[in-house]
C-alpha cells in the first residue's frame, strides 16, 4: 500500500461543475502540499497546509490531520483547470512523498 | 529572481553513456531537492542538499548516480552507464527553509535509446 494514496485517478467534468480530488496518507506528517502538474511537466505549488483549510481563488484545500486525509476542490471548473492534480507529504528530512495524481479534464 | 532553472530541458541518450543535468535554485534557498517522475506516476524522492551537504539519498539512487552541490548554489545531478529505465523527468526543487515550501524547476526529461 502506498504511503499517498489518490482518488480518483481520473476525472472528466463539464465547464462549471464542482470538482473533488481526495487524498490519504498513512504516515506521520508536518504539512501537505497540493500541486498542479500541466503537460510538459511544470510543476506548481498550490497549497502548503498543515491544519484547517485554505482558500485560493476557485480553489480550496482542507486537511484532517486526525482522519490523515485532504480534499482539493475547484469551483466553477474551467477548461485551463485540465492538468494533473498531485498530493505530496512532508515527512522526516523535509522530503515529500507523492501521491500517483489525479488527471483532471474539463470539458468546455 | 526566475525561479528555479534546470538545463538541458530535454536529453536523448545512447544507452551506456553517461548524462549529466543542472539546477540552479532559486537565489538563497538553501535547500535543494531531487526528483524522478516516470510516465503517468506521482515523482519520486532521490536526494536533497543543504547547502552543500547532501543530508539524504534514497535507494532508488544506484551507484550510477551521483549528485553534488559543491558552493551550495547550483546542483548536478550525474547518471553513469545510463540504462532505459533511467528514462523519466528529473526534477529539482528548492526551498528557503526547512520546513519552507518547495518551488520546482521545468524538469530534465532524460530518454536513454
Amino acid at each position: 500500500k502506498n504511503e499517498v494514496e489518490q482518488s480518483p485517478q481520473n476525472l472528466t467534468a463539464q465547464e462549471g461543475e464542482f470538482i473533488t480530488i481526495n487524498c490519504s496518507y498513512s504516515v506521520g506528517i508536518s504539512a501537505l502540499h497540493w500541486l498542479q502538474q500541466h503537460p510538459g511537466g511544470g510543476i506548481v505549488s498550490l497549497f502548503m497546509l498543515s491544519s484547517g483549510k485554505k482558500k485560493h481563488g476557485r480553489l480550496i484545500a482542507t486537511i484532517n490531520i486526525q482522519e490523515k486525509h485532504s480534499s482539493l476542490h475547484i469551483t466553477a471548473s474551467h477548461p485551463r483547470d485540465s492538468a494533473v492534480y498531485i498530493c505530496a507529504v512532508k515527512g522526516a528530512g523535509n522530503k515529500l512523498t507523492f501521491g500517483g495524481g489525479t488527471r483532471v479534464l474539463v470539458k468546455p | 529572481d526566475t525561479g528555479v532553472s534546470q538545463d538541458p530541458r530535454h536529453k536523448i541518450t545512447k544507452r551506456g553513456q553517461n548524462v549529466t543535468f543542472r539546477c540552479d535554485p532559486i537565489s538563497e534557498h538553501n535547500r535543494l531537492y531531487w526528483y524522478r517522475q516516470t510516465l503517468g506516476q506521482g515523482p519520486e524522492f532521490l536526494t536533497y542538499f543543504q547547502n552543500e551537504a547532501q543530508l539524504e539519498k534514497s535507494r532508488l539512487l544506484s551507484d550510477r548516480f551521483s549528485a553534488e552541490r559543491p558552493k551550495g548554489s547550483f546542483s548536478t545531478l550525474e547518471i553513469q552507464r545510463t540504462e532505459q529505465g533511467d528514462s523519466a523527468m528529473y526534477l529539482c526543487a528548492s526551498s528557503s527553509w526547512a520546513l519552507g515550501e518547495q518551488y520546482f524547476g521545468p524538469g530534465t526529461r532524460l530518454t536513454v535509446t
